[in-house]
């Protein structure tokens, strides 16, 4: 088993839809990753977050470190949001398979 | 672009040659991690570097991978007869001290490519 757990994997929405990307981990962390990864590009970091709420645009990033658990929400989204998002534990990060966003006009 | 510099961004290497992976990390920072993107598959972290010394190479294989960040000059990652397993995207992040609570900074990778 995976010390760090995405779902889902793949996740098609019509623009305009809220969604939803899951994260559960089984190792002890302090802090949270949350990454995104277009095609053939490079890698950027959304969030890193170690208790509660965060939120940059139309990202929101919940994290509840009782439960190994964490969300990344994205409101209202766009075409431009598909990409592979990716969630990313501990200082030498242990990383999610990712989850294969697509959002069609 | 005070970023993460990785180059090149794209590598062609014949089975049995050496392959040469850069990595300039963001001003300030002296932590650099590298990591490896199989095709198909998620992120595996490979090696982590401060100035002149290794600190974890745990996720490096045994043979074949070196890593070095000199105290002057990027951190080179340093693929000696490359076979067609190597082919994947090199991502290379650094950050400005250690910890979990401390963002990591990514470069746009290098794509090696193995004929």
């Amino acid at each position: 088993k995976n010390e760090v757990e995405q779902s889902p994997q793949n996740l098609t929405a019509q623009e305009g839809e809220f969604i939803t990307i899951n994260c559960s981990y089984s190792v002890g962390i302090s802090a949270l990753h949350w990454l995104q990864q277009h095609p053939g590009g490079g890698i950027v970091s959304l969030f890193m977050l170690s208790s509660g709420k965060k939120k940059h645009g139309r990202l929101i990033a919940t994290i509840n470190i009782q439960e190994k658990h964490s969300s990344l929400h994205i409101t209202a989204s766009h075409p431009r949001d598909s990409a592979v998002y990716i969630c990313a534990v501990t200082d030498k990060l242990i990383f999610g398979t990712g989850t294969r966003l697509q959002v069609f006009p | 672009n005070a970023g993460v510099m990785q180059n090149p961004r794209h590598l062609v290497r014949r089975r049995g040659q050496e392959a040469r992976l850069r990595c300039s990390p963001m001003k300030g920072h002296s932590h650099v991690y590298w990591y490896r993107q199989l095709p198909e598959e998620g992120l595996k972290f490979m090696v982590y570097l401060q100035k002149e010394n290794i600190i974890d190479e745990s996720g490096m294989p045994k043979e074949r991978f070196s890593a070095e960040f000199p105290k002057e000059g990027p951190s080179i990652l340093r693929i000696q007869q490359v076979v067609r397993g190597d082919s994947a995207a090199y991502f290379c992040a650094s950050s400005r001290v250690q910890g979990d609570l401390e963002p990591q900074h990514f470069g746009d990778g290098t794509r090696l490519s193995i004929l």
